[in-house]
């Protein structure tokens, strides 16, 4: 079965430069979201969105945008990365059902600010 | 706001024997309950949900029921395998915060042959 595929898999930048990050959802899911784990951590909730809208906001820095394409998938801009900006980033997806389904997670971007 | 607590880990157990890792949640509405679980270096790979009172998940010998009373939702297996091995988290989504899912802190189990 497909799954949730994120790229790339590794990444690394210096300090104030700009990464993105992509994400192509399991077909047939309209939602998307995206999560940062720190080492040692629960991923905490960045963003989402639906049918290429914005649907719910975490404790995504001002410096990160994204936004979620007409074939569905997802961008994460990052820009002026900061040393605290390494971590994994996730993308989920799920179908929007007007019920929690859970989400399904790619393998992850790891990305090292150096 | 919706929240997950976790038993602390490490948990360190031999092979076959009983696991129990807790979870209780604070939420407001009817939230949907799930469990996690993150071998190393991979994503974070739906084990089994719940999405009403007194309903049991089930997957790969692993179950939990979600108890609404107690708002609890441990996570047992009666005889765990060295595979077993890896982070596992407690999450809820749903209630009033909407589709996100919002994690426990993850509990790291390690199962010595």
């Amino acid at each position: 079965a497909a799954g949730v595929i994120q790229s790339p898999r590794h990444l690394i930048k210096e300090k104030r430069e700009t990464a993105t990050l992509k994400c192509y959802p399991i077909p047939r899911h309209d939602t998307v979201y995206w999560y940062q784990q720190g080492p040692g951590q629960d991923p905490q909730f960045l963003i989402s969105f639906y049918e290429k809208m914005q649907s719910d906001k975490g404790s995504i820095p001002d410096r990160f945008s994204a936004q979620q394409f007409s074939d569905y998938h997802s961008e994460l801009n990052m820009s002026s990365l900061e040393l605290g900006d390494s971590a994994l980033y996730f993308c989920a997806s799920s179908p929007w059902t007007g019920a929690p389904t859970g989400a399904f997670f790619g393998q992850g971007t790891r990305l090292t600010v150096v | 706001g919706n929240s997950v607590t976790q038993m602390e880990g490490p948990v360190t157990l031999s092979e076959e024997a009983f696991l129990t890792i807790n979870c209780t949640y604070t939420a407001t509405g009817y939230p949907s309950l799930f469990w996690y679980v993150q071998y190393p270096g991979e994503g974070l790979q739906l084990l089994l949900k719940a999405t009403k009172a007194d309903d049991k998940g089930s997957n790969k010998g692993f179950e939990a029921t979600y108890r609404k009373e107690t708002t609890s939702f441990h996570l047992e297996k009666g005889s765990v395998q060295v595979s077993d091995s890896a982070v596992y988290f407690c999450a809820l989504s749903g209630g009033e915060g909407a589709q996100k899912l919002v994690f426990g802190q993850g509990t790291r189990l390690t199962i010595n042959p």
